[in-house]
C-alpha cells in the first residue's frame, strides 16, 4: 500500500511570494488533513476534508491560506502572500473512516526569507 | 491552546534500559490517544494507541499506559534500542479532532 505522497519536499521563497503544496492521500482514505509544524512544536491542524468537503478550517488563516480537494482525492494548499512566520513543515495526513490513526506524508519544508 | 503537553523536550537513555515518555492532557473528553514517532526529514509514523476505556496497551517492546483520573499517559519502551532514537509525539483525539504535544526527543546511547 502506497503511503501519503507530498511535493515538493523543500521550498524556499521570499516573503510576499505565493507557494502551493500538493498531497495525494492513501488510496481509499476519505479524510485528509493539512497540518503546520513549526520547529519545536507539534503539528497544528490547518484544515480537514471529508471527501471533497471541508470539515474543519477554524485554524486556517483564510486571509492568506487556501486549500481545496476538488475530486475528493488529491489536495493542494496555497499560501499567498507568504510571511516569514509561515516558515514551517507542512504535513498532509489521511485516515479511513474506520480507524482513528492518521497516516502522514513526509512533509514539505517551507522557508520564507 | 495547549490541550496536550509533553513537558520533557528531550530524554537520553542507555541501550537496553527502559525509556519512559510522558504526556499530559487537559480535555477529559478525549477518547483516544496515540503515540507517533518521527525521524528527521520524515513525517510522523503511527506507533501505538489506546482507547479511553483501557488503561494499558502493549505491542512488543512498546506499552502505553493511560491514567484518566490524572489525565496522563506514558509510553514505555523496553528494552530501548539505538534505532528508537527519534522525536515522539503524543496525540489525543475526540473523533477526528486530534491534538498533538510538542514532542520529546529520545536519544538511545549504545
Amino acid at each position: 500500500e502506497a503511503g501519503v505522497a507530498q511535493s515538493p519536499r523543500y521550498k524556499i521563497i521570499e516573503k510576499r511570494q505565493s507557494v502551493a503544496f500538493w498531497c495525494n492521500p492513501i488510496s481509499g482514505h476519505a479524510t485528509l488533513y493539512w497540518y503546520q509544524q513549526i520547529l519545536g512544536q507539534g503539528p497544528k491542524l490547518l484544515i480537514q476534508f471529508q471527501n471533497n468537503g471541508v470539515v474543519d478550517d477554524s485554524q486556517l488563516p483564510k486571509d492568506r491560506f487556501s486549500a481545496e480537494r476538488l475530486k475528493g482525492v488529491d489536495s493542494t494548499l496555497k499560501i499567498q502572500p507568504a510571511k516569514l512566520e509561515d516558515s514551517a513543515v507542512y504535513l498532509c495526513a489521511s485516515s479511513s473512516t474506520t480507524t482513528y490513526e492518521q497516516y502522514f506524508g513526509p512533509g514539505t519544508r517551507l522557508t520564507v526569507t | 491552546d495547549q490541550q496536550v503537553k509533553q513537558n520533557s523536550p528531550s530524554l537520553s537513555v542507555q541501550e537496553g534500559r527502559i525509556s519512559i515518555l510522558n504526556c499530559d492532557y487537559t480535555n477529559s473528553m478525549f477518547d483516544y490517544f496515540l503515540w507517533y514517532k518521527k525521524y528527521p526529514a520524515e513525517g510522523p509514523t503511527f506507533l501505538i494507541s489506546i482507547s479511553s476505556i483501557k488503561d494499558k496497551n502493549e505491542d512488543g517492546r512498546f506499552t502505553v499506559f493511560l491514567n484518566k483520573s490524572a489525565k496522563h499517559l506514558s509510553l514505555h519502551i523496553v528494552p530501548s534500542q539505538p534505532g528508537d532514537s527519534a522525536v515522539y509525539f503524543c496525540a489525543a483525539s475526540l473523533g477526528d479532532d486530534m491534538r498533538f504535544g510538542a514532542g520529546t526527543r529520545l536519544t538511545v546511547k549504545p
